[in-house]
């Protein structure tokens, strides 16, 4: 009973350096979502997806690209990390886009040096 | 732009009480509303969620209501034990454009229960 899985949990990059965060889900959603959480901030939107091989913009998306190839799969990429981009991140994905609950992963850690 | 506040921001309760955790937001029109939990280093963990066109919902010990109109929610706890322990959040889902509905959460009440 996985749900929604992120990995890596936890991340230390150097400023400048590149990463691909992974977010998997196995309830066949069809709606998928990339969050940052910080302090005194809540959960921001960066990027979301409605399908398979679609994307779109969020609140926070400066920065992040993402790509959905599979349904079940939606990546996360920062092309040159920023200590700015230093968050909680978490994924979640939800079978209708208005009216059913998301369900998020337990996020991943990543730290900017 | 949708805001979404919670007060308290921290809340401290002996075992067994009752307890009320409130959330605001400014602007009515929204499709539904979701109260999640989330433990330290977890992610969210959906507890209740309040379509536009309904008052209240409740799942065992918890009982969420929604007057939209006025732009609030609370979340209900009754008997409060230490596993309730935990940060509670509300998210709006309010209709962004092109197609897209978005969450827009709030800050969170940290609950402390003490046995």
């Amino acid at each position: 009973n996985a749900g929604v899985t992120q990995t890596p949990k936890f991340r230390v990059l150097k400023t400048g350096q590149s990463m691909t965060l992974l977010c998997a889900q196995d309830m066949n959603h069809e709606y998928m979502y990339w969050y940052r959480q910080d302090p005194g901030m809540g959960l921001r939107l960066i990027h979301y997806s409605v399908g398979e091989g679609t994307t779109a913009k969020g609140e926070v998306p400066d920065g992040y690209n993402v790509s959905r190839l599979k349904k079940q799969n939606f990546l996360l990429g920062l092309e040159s990390a920023a200590p700015s981009q230093t968050s909680v991140y978490f994924c979640a994905s939800s079978l209708s886009v208005s009216n059913q609950p998301q369900h998020f992963g337990d996020g991943t850690r990543l730290s900017i040096l | 732009k949708q805001e979404v506040t919670q007060i308290p921001a921290a809340l401290s309760v002996p075992e067994g009480e009752n307890l009320v955790l409130n959330c605001s937001f400014t602007d009515s029109a929204i499709y539904n509303l979701q109260w999640f939990r989330q433990d330290p280093g977890k992610g969210l963990t959906s507890l209740l969620l309040i379509q536009s066109s309904q008052r209240e919902q409740t799942s065992g010990r918890l009982n969420a209501s929604l007057d939209k109109s006025s732009g609030r929610s609370t979340l209900y706890i009754a008997a409060s034990q230490p596993g309730d322990s935990a940060t509670y959040l509300c998210a709006v889902r309010s209709y962004s454009g092109a197609g897209s509905y978005q969450l827009t959460f709030g800050k969170g009440t940290k609950l402390s229960v003490i046995p």
